[in-house]
């Protein structure tokens, strides 16, 4: 019942540095998210993934970049880490609408 | 204007009391609407969806006003492990992915 993966739970990286997060699903899902949550915003969507070939910008794309790597994965990059995108990372598929099912998260924190 | 707008609270109510949280969009298109769980530190979870002639599960009552574009959630009989904070998730489909969290609205149950 592993659900959704997410890797690593846990990241500091100083400002400039990239790095990759990944996340996996066996639930077989068409459909995968990356949302980054902040205190008092909510979660915002950084980008998606309504099929496997396919991605699109969320509302808060800039500075990320995504690959759907097949159908069960689907990965977030940071290129130039900056203190802005210090924030926790949820991972999420779904098979139908508004139906997510999230990953434990990833937090990160820039310095 | 957020897209979609709750009380941040925290509401601090005693155990057994009855409480409830409203969750207002502007988006007049949206179609789709959910209640979200997510505890302290921990990934977002579905509670509930919501549906236009209001729908119950156990101790919690989800309702919908399109008129008024708000939806509502009541839960009765507040158990100590209904603490967490709630979110109001709407969807609609304009054009793209449009799943949109609210901020959460924090609740505590107190013995």
């Amino acid at each position: 019942n592993a659900g959704v993966t997410q890797t690593p739970k846990f990241q500091v990286l100083k400002t400039g540095q990239s790095m990759t997060l990944q996340c996996a699903q066996d639930m077989n899902h068409n459909s995968m998210y990356w949302y980054r949550q902040d205190p008092g915003m909510g979660l915002r969507l950084i980008y998606y993934s309504a099929s496997e070939g396919t991605t699109d910008k969320g509302e808060v794309p800039n500075g990320y970049n995504v690959s759907r790597l097949n159908k069960r994965e689907f990965s977030l990059r940071l290129e130039s880490a900056a203190p802005s995108q210090t924030s926790v990372y949820f991972c999420a598929s779904s098979e139908q609408v508004g139906e997510l099912f999230f990953g434990e998260g990833s937090r990160l924190t820039v310095l | 204007r957020k897209e979609v707008e709750q009380d941040p609270g925290p509401f601090n109510v005693p155990e057994g009391a009855t409480v409830a949280f409203n969750c207002t969009y502007s988006n007049s298109a949206s179609q789709s609407f959910f209640w979200y769980r997510q505890d302290c530190r921990k990934e977002p979870k579905l509670l509930m969806s919501v549906y236009s002639s209001g729908n119950e599960d156990g101790r919690f009552t989800a309702q919908l006003n399109r008129a008024s574009q708000y939806i509502s959630l009541l839960i009765r009989d507040s158990k100590l492990s209904d603490s967490a904070t709630y979110l109001c998730v709407v969807y609609a489909n304009t054009g793209g992915f449009k799943t949109i969290f609210g901020a959460g609205t924090r609740l505590f149950v107190k013995a």
